[in-house]
């Protein structure tokens, strides 16, 4: 049980363009999703804390008009990474947390999008 | 602000070796602490977590840490090293009472084991 999908595993697109990636808890429902991102050989930084039905929250230095977030339903969270450019490429990884605000509920984190931007 | 050192880029045994991969942590409550593997261009696999309790923890592939609280420390173990545990290991942490909050990483660690 516990598992999240990313859509897709990876992406090529030109300088520019705008690109959507999908993480979904396929077998249980979350409130909370969360944006990492992931530089080669680096750690992962947190980008967004994403609350289905509400504004995503930004950590310092994020651009939210550059990477929307929609997380229209307890199963569905998007990120969008508009007019994409090259500093943009990276490996973008998302978690969902259960519902509930039990502080034992844990993160499960999706298999990563690696987007390259031409 | 809650935060995680691995103060090791990179760690190198030799097969058959025990391995420690070091991990320190700074919380404002209680840790709820974690251990995450990663294979190149992959997701992350989890490895165990600490949230109360014994504070040796055991999980997958043999992996096991210890809990101390005096140092805030959440180390790595394996007895044994194999070629294949070779990966990069992340050490994360969240305060246990904020239960909305996401997981804060160190900079992970490269464990390099030799045959």
């Amino acid at each position: 049980g516990a598992v999240v999908s990313q859509h897709p595993s990876r992406v090529i697109c030109k300088s520019g363009t705008s690109v959507k990636i999908e993480c979904r808890s396929l077998d249980f429902q979350a409130t909370t999703m969360f944006w990492y991102r992931q530089f080669p050989k680096q750690s992962l930084m947190l980008m967004a804390t994403s609350n289905e039905g509400s504004k995503a929250t930004y950590e310092q230095g994020v651009e939210k008009d550059k990477f929307l977030i929609n997380h229209a339903s307890l199963t569905l969270s998007t990120l969008t990474v508009t007019s994409a450019h090259p500093e943009d490429s990276s490996f973008y990884i998302c978690s969902a947390k259960l519902a509930g605000g039990s502080s034992y509920n844990e993160q499960f984190f999706g298999p990563g999008t690696r987007l390259t931007v031409l | 602000a809650q935060s995680v050192a691995q103060p090791e880029d990179q760690v190198n045994v030799a097969e058959g070796n025990p391995l420690t991969v070091k991990c320190t942590y700074s919380v404002s409550g209680n840790p709820y602490l974690f251990w995450y593997v990663q294979y190149p261009n992959r997701g992350l696999q989890f490895l165990l977590k600490y949230i109360t309790g014994d504070n040796l923890v055991k999980g997958s592939y043999g992996f096991e840490a210890e809990f101390n609280k005096s140092q805030t420390s959440f180390h790595l173990k394996k007895p044994s090293a194999l070629v294949s545990d070779s990966a990069l290991y992340f050490c994360a942490v969240r305060d246990f009472n904020q239960a909305g909050t996401a997981l804060i990483f160190g900079k992970g660690t490269t464990l390099s084991v030799s045959s």
